[in-house]
């Protein structure tokens, strides 16, 4: 079975720090993998996916990812945060969709929390 | 463009009773998937529906239903309500055919079971 393990509950960092929020993954074949924010009292926004190819990924608001099979981690990051980062982070996975037609169901993890001090 | 939504935004029930959630899903969007998000938790699947028919479900009882309309909106039913059902459930949209299509979520239904 698929699982996420997000190893760091909460994160505190000063803004304009850089950050990196640690994912790894369990699952037997390729992985789809994706890293989700959720603000308070929002849904989840897609920062960023990956499927295959290129294994550092571009996302939006100015982070990026870096997918490493070895190690089985897809983890987070950003150069410098801003006070508007402050939210909690999901990663996920998902089956690789060359194996499977349609949307098939992602597994998150449990969220890492980060908070952005002045 | 609307995307997903996601009504009652709020809700307050007792243990026994019965919930309908209701989701609609973005523009052009076919396929709906719901998930459940205890606090401090990452989100759970309960199912997913396309063509009105549920076609992958997660580790949820039976108590858990759903159904889908032509016009590609979901209602999760959720019977016999115990504490532990007090989340945030989730619905999600996508289209169907396309492998690396993204799922896009609403703002969810926070419940809340006394």
């Amino acid at each position: 079975a698929q699982s996420v393990t997000q190893p760091d509950i909460h994160i505190t960092v000063s803004e304009g720090a850089s950050l990196e929020l640690r994912c790894n993954y369990s699952y037997g074949a390729t992985p789809y993998l994706f890293w989700y924010v959720q603000s308070p009292g929002q849904g989840l926004q897609l920062l960023l996916k990956y499927f295959s190819g290129d294994t550092l990924v571009q996302g939006i608001k100015g982070f990026e990812a870096e997918f490493k099979r070895s190690q089985s981690s897809f983890n987070l990051r950003k150069p410098s945060v801003h006070w508007s980062d402050a939210a909690e982070y999901f990663c996920a996975v998902g089956p690789n969709p060359n194996l499977n037609f349609g949307n098939e169901k992602l597994t998150f993890g449990t969220g890492t929390r980060l908070t952005i001090i002045p | 463009d609307a995307g997903v939504t996601q009504s009652p935004t709020h809700l307050i029930k007792t243990r026994g009773q019965q919930v309908t959630l209701r989701c609609s899903p973005k523009s052009g969007h076919d396929t709906v998937s719901w998930y459940q998000q205890a606090l401090g938790q990452g989100p759970q699947f309960i199912f997913q529906y396309y063509e009105e028919e549920e076609r992958q479900r997660g580790n949820f009882p039976d108590r858990f239903s759903g159904h889908q309309f032509p016009n590609y909106s979901s209602e999760l039913n959720v019977n016999a309500l115990l504490l532990g059902d007090s989340a945030l459930y989730l619905c999600a949209s996508s289209q169907n055919g396309g492998p690396k299509e993204t799922q896009y979520f609403g703002p969810g239904t926070r419940l809340l079971v006394l």
